[in-house]
C-alpha cells in the first residue's frame, strides 16, 4: 500500500542554521512521483518540487536541495541557511503513475518548521 | 497566469445543512482534485475530475460529491453536514500528462466550520 512517513512532527532552528526534513515512502509500483509542498500559515499549499522514480539525481534550487534515494525509499529536503520566512508546514507526497489513471496524492503528516530569528 | 481560485474562503454552517464549494482551475488545466485537511486526519484525497468525469474517489461517504463543468471549473457538495466535516477544503488543478502524475497546484482553500 502507498504510504508517506514524515517522522519529524516539529523542528525548531535558529536563523541561518541548515535543516533537513525527512520523508520515507512506501509503494509497490516501479513508476511513481514524489513531491514536496510548503504550507505557510495562510493555508495554501505551495509546490516546491516534483521527482519521478527514474530520476535519482539530487537537485539544488537556491537554498533548497533534495536527496532522492530509492535504495532507502527516502526523499529528504534540506534548507541551507534557513530564514524566518521558511517557517511553515512542509509536506511530502507520493503519487503512483498507474498508467495515468490517477492524479491522487498521498500526503505525509507534515513537518512544522519554526525558524527563530 | 492566475492561480487556482476557490470560493468562498470561509463558511460557517450548522449540522444537517448542505454546502457547495467552488473551484476555478488555472487556465488550460483540465484536471481538478479536491482534498480535505483536518488536524486529526491530515490531508486526504476526496476526488478527481477530468473532462467532466470523476476519475478517482477517496474513501469518503456518499455525502461528499462533486462535479466538473465544461470550462473545467469544479464544485464539491457536502450534504447533511456533520461536526466532523469542519476542515480546510483544498482544490488543486493540473494539466494532466498522459501516463504520468502531473504537478498539482493548489488554491487557498475554503475553511468550513460546522456548528
Amino acid at each position: 500500500a502507498q504510504k508517506v512517513t514524515q517522522a519529524q512532527t516539529e523542528i525548531s532552528v535558529v536563523e541561518k542554521e541548515d535543516v533537513t526534513l525527512d520523508c520515507v515512502y512506501e509503494t509497490r509500483d516501479t513508476t511513481y512521483y514524489l513531491f514536496w509542498y510548503k504550507q505557510p500559515p495562510s493555508g495554501e499549499l505551495v509546490f516546491l518540487i516534483r521527482r519521478n522514480s527514474f530520476d535519482e539525481q539530487n537537485e539544488i534550487s537556491g537554498r533548497y536541495s533534495w536527496n532522492f534515494q530509492k535504495s532507502t525509499s527516502s526523499f529528504n529536503f534540506t534548507i541551507t541557511a534557513s530564514q524566518v520566512v521558511d517557517s511553515a508546514v512542509y509536506f511530502c507526497a507520493l503519487s503512483e503513475a498507474d498508467g495515468g489513471a490517477t492524479n491522487k496524492l498521498i500526503f505525509g503528516t507534515g513537518t512544522l518548521l519554526a525558524v527563530q530569528p | 497566469k492566475a492561480g487556482v481560485t476557490q470560493t468562498p474562503r470561509y463558511l460557517i454552517k450548522t449540522r444537517g445543512q448542505q454546502v457547495t464549494l467552488s473551484c476555478s482551475p488555472i487556465s488550460g488545466h483540465r484536471s481538478v482534485s479536491w482534498y480535505q485537511q483536518t488536524p486529526g486526519q491530515g490531508l486526504q484525497f476526496l476526488f478527481e475530475y477530468f473532462s467532466e468525469t470523476q476519475r478517482n474517489k477517496g474513501n469518503f461517504p456518499g455525502r461528499f460529491s462533486g462535479r466538473q463543468f465544461s470550462n473545467s471549473r469544479s464544485e464539491m457538495n457536502v450534504s447533511t453536514l456533520e461536526l466532523g466535516d469542519s476542515a480546510l477544503y483544498l482544490c488543486a488543478s493540473s494539466f494532466l500528462l498522459a501516463g504520468a502524475a502531473d504537478t498539482q497546484y493548489f488554491g487557498p482553500g475554503t475553511r468550513l466550520t460546522v456548528l
